[in-house]
């Protein structure tokens, strides 16, 4: 079982709709990671966050420590939200910093 | 404040051969971490410097390598390329604290 794990792995929305992506993890860790890859493209730190909730723009993450679980939701959905959604973790312990473990991936497609 | 450069952008080597990838990092940014992207694998951590010193190493043989100088800018060598060493190398720089942590755009390799 991977240490990160993403759900759903493929989503489909219409444009304006409520999307929600969730990450569970095993580890203790210190942050966690949202991240966002077009197609054919570089990756782009959306989140970091080691407790409660951020907002950016239509973008709200939010994590709980004690069930170890995170959710990115992207309100209002477009067409260019259509990309990878990659959560990921930095384990706890100072023998793992710098080193980011990452869940498989979400592929969103938004149709106008 | 500009962002972690990585050069090249694309390269194609031949089977064989050897390589070496280059990461400017975010001025003020001791902390430089390496990844490889593949379709099968997805994101997998390399290693990880800092000041110079490797303090993190993922499960990559060795014919990957790396350096960090007084700079703190880094440089990743594979040698003996295989083709399955095709993938999308990313880096991602950090000061004293995560919350800074900054992913380049990458450098697609090409083994044929």
């Amino acid at each position: 079982k991977n240490e990160v794990e993403q759900s759903p792995q493929n989503l489909t929305a219409q444009e304006g709709e409520f999307i929600t992506i969730n990450c569970s993890y095993s580890v203790g860790i210190s942050a966690l990671h949202w991240l966002q890859q077009h197609p054919g493209g570089g990756i782009v730190s959306l989140f970091m966050l080691s407790s409660g909730k951020k907002k950016h723009g239509r973008l709200i993450a939010t994590i709980n420590i004690q069930e170890k679980h995170s959710s990115l939701h992207i309100t209002a959905s477009h067409p260019r939200d259509s990309a990878v959604y990659i959560c990921a973790v930095f384990p706890a312990g100072g023998t793992s910093y710098g080193k980011l473990t990452f869940g498989q991936g979400t592929i969103l497609t938004v149709h106008p | 404040k500009a962002g972690v450069t990585q050069t090249p952008r694309y390269l194609i080597k031949t089977r064989g051969q050897q390589v070496t990838l280059s990461c400017s990092p975010i001025s003020g940014h001791r902390s430089v971490s390496w990844y490889q992207q593949t379709p099968g694998q997805g994101l997998q951590f390399l290693f990880e410097y800092f000041s110079e010193t490797q303090r993190n190493k993922g499960n990559f043989p060795g014919r990957f390598s790396g350096r960090q100088f007084s700079n703190s800018r880094s440089e990743m060598n594979v040698s003996t390329l295989e083709l399955g060493d095709s993938a999308l190398y990313l880096c991602a720089s950090s000061g004293e604290s995560i919350y800074g942590y900054t992913f380049g755009s990458g450098t697609r390799l090409t083994v044929v």
